[in-house]
């Protein structure tokens, strides 16, 4: 079964730095990948989603994220922090057949 | 237009007694999953209910179940309760099979006592 591995349970950066929040993914077929926003005392927001085409994929509030196969990686990006991006982030693998799996999320944390 | 809403937002149990959860899907939505998400965890796939039917299902004992009505909304009922199956339960939903881009509820926020 298509796992995640999200690679730092708590992120801090400064405001104005590049955000880099790390996704490993495991799939025993093509991958469909996805990253979700959570704030506080609110369900998930998609930011972005892979399914098949261009490896890098862009989402909303400036985020991006590049699918690697070779690396089995979905990290997602942002190259400047804004005190509104502080959130728990989660990244999500499916094979396709609606079961998605999601990592134990990364706490953005971004300081003045 | 309304998103995925979700009844109802707080809800305290005693262990051994039975809940029903409530969703609503956002318009145009005619698939619904279910996700159990504990404190400090990514959520946890529970169900999804398509045509009123059960399509696909979690690693969840059947003390879980849920129901679809015609007008897509759905129901999750735990029975049984135990102090671990407190947790935020999060509703998605989306359009047709397969679907990849769910839109999540606020979520209902069980404690069990």
């Amino acid at each position: 079964a298509q796992s995640v591995t999200q690679l730092g349970s708590h992120v801090s950066v400064s405001e104005g730095a590049l955000v880099l929040l790390r996704c490993n993914y495991s799939s025993s077929v093509p991958p469909y990948l996805f990253w979700y926003v959570q704030y506080p005392n609110q369900g998930l927001q998609l930011l972005l989603k892979y399914t098949t085409g261009a490896t890098l994929v862009k989402g909303i509030n400036g985020f991006e994220a590049e699918f690697k196969k070779s690396e089995t990686s979905f990290h997602l990006t942002k190259p400047s922090a804004h005190m509104s991006d502080a959130a728990e982030y989660f990244c999500a693998v499916s094979e396709g057949n609606n079961d998605m799996r999601f990592g134990a999320g990364t706490r953005l944390t971004v300081k003045p | 237009d309304a998103g995925v809403t979700q009844s109802p937002t707080h809800l305290i149990k005693t262990r051994g007694q039975q809940v029903t959860l409530r969703c609503s899907p956002k318009s145009g939505h005619d698939t619904v999953s279910w996700y159990q998400q504990a404190l400090g965890q990514g959520p946890q796939f529970i169900f999804q209910y398509y045509e009123e039917e059960e399509r696909q299902r979690g690693n969840f004992p059947d003390r879980f179940s849920g129901h679809q009505f015609p007008n897509y909304s759905s129901e999750l009922n735990v029975n049984a309760l135990l102090l671990g199956d407190s947790a935020l339960y999060l509703c998605a939903s989306s359009f047709g099979q397969p679907n990849y881009e769910q839109y999540f509820g606020p979520g209902t926020r069980l404690t069990v006592t």
